[in-house]
């Protein structure tokens, strides 16, 4: 089982629309849950994060974690062509003294006009 | 921009080939990471170093071998890849050991290994 589960899509939606990215992981452990957007010839940015469960907006966007069912989303409310991009959902681990990211697969996003 | 550029952003190589990736940032960070991004796959972590020191192999062939000769620096040296080694090459540094851990990418190298 991957630690953390992610449907790569791809997602196509109209101009406006509601997105919502899901994500699952499978150690209780995980305290840290974030999401990173990446377009198409960029690396990986940071979107936002949340700590442990509840939610968290900024702006258009909100994050979601429930770890009773370790479940993690993200929603993008009136959806815009330049929220085209891939995003990444990543949570953290503790491990050799260090803080190691882990990513899902990543879900590709287009929305149209 | 985010601070840290990769160069060069496009290698073809042969299999027989050795050549090397650099990364270099600009955000006096003491935390730099190799990932591998293929198509449809997680990023997978290659190497870390921190404070110029290596924490993290994981379990990377050694046709693979990373140099971190301060805390701006990283290299990937490669040498004798495989097709299968083509993908997309990253990046990041970091701050600190705890916490949110935010990482901060390059753009990336796009391999292709012929």
């Amino acid at each position: 089982q991957k630690e953390v589960e992610q449907d790569p899509g791809p997602l196509s939606v109209p101009e406006g629309a509601i997105v919502s990215l899901n994500c699952t992981y499978s150690n209780s452990a995980f305290q840290y849950f974030m999401w990173y957007r990446q377009y198409s010839r960029k690396g990986p940015e940071l979107l936002m994060y949340t700590y442990s469960s509840g939610n968290k907006e900024d702006g258009r966007f909100t994050a979601q974690v429930d770890k009773s069912s370790k479940y993690i989303s993200l929603f993008i409310r009136d959806s815009q062509p330049s929220d085209s991009a891939t995003y990444l959902c990543a949570t953290n681990l503790l491990s050799g003294g260090y803080n190691k990211l882990i990513f899902g697969a990543g879900t590709r996003l287009a929305v149209h006009p | 921009e985010t601070g840290v550029t990769q160069t060069p952003r496009h290698l073809v190589m042969g299999m027989t080939n050795k050549k090397s990736l650099k990364c270099e940032q600009h955000l006096g960070h003491n935390a730099m990471y190799w990932y591998k991004q293929s198509a449809k796959k997680p990023l997978e972590l290659m190497f870390v170093y921190s404070l110029e020191e290596r924490v993290e192999n994981n379990s990377v062939p050694s046709r693979f071998s990373p140099e971190c000769p301060n805390s701006s620096h990283l290299f990937l040296h490669l040498h004798t890849l495989q097709p299968e080694d083509s993908a997309l090459y990253l990046c990041a540094s970091s701050q600190g050991r705890t916490g949110v851990n935010e990482q901060f990418f390059g753009p990336g190298t796009r391999l292709t290994v012929l």
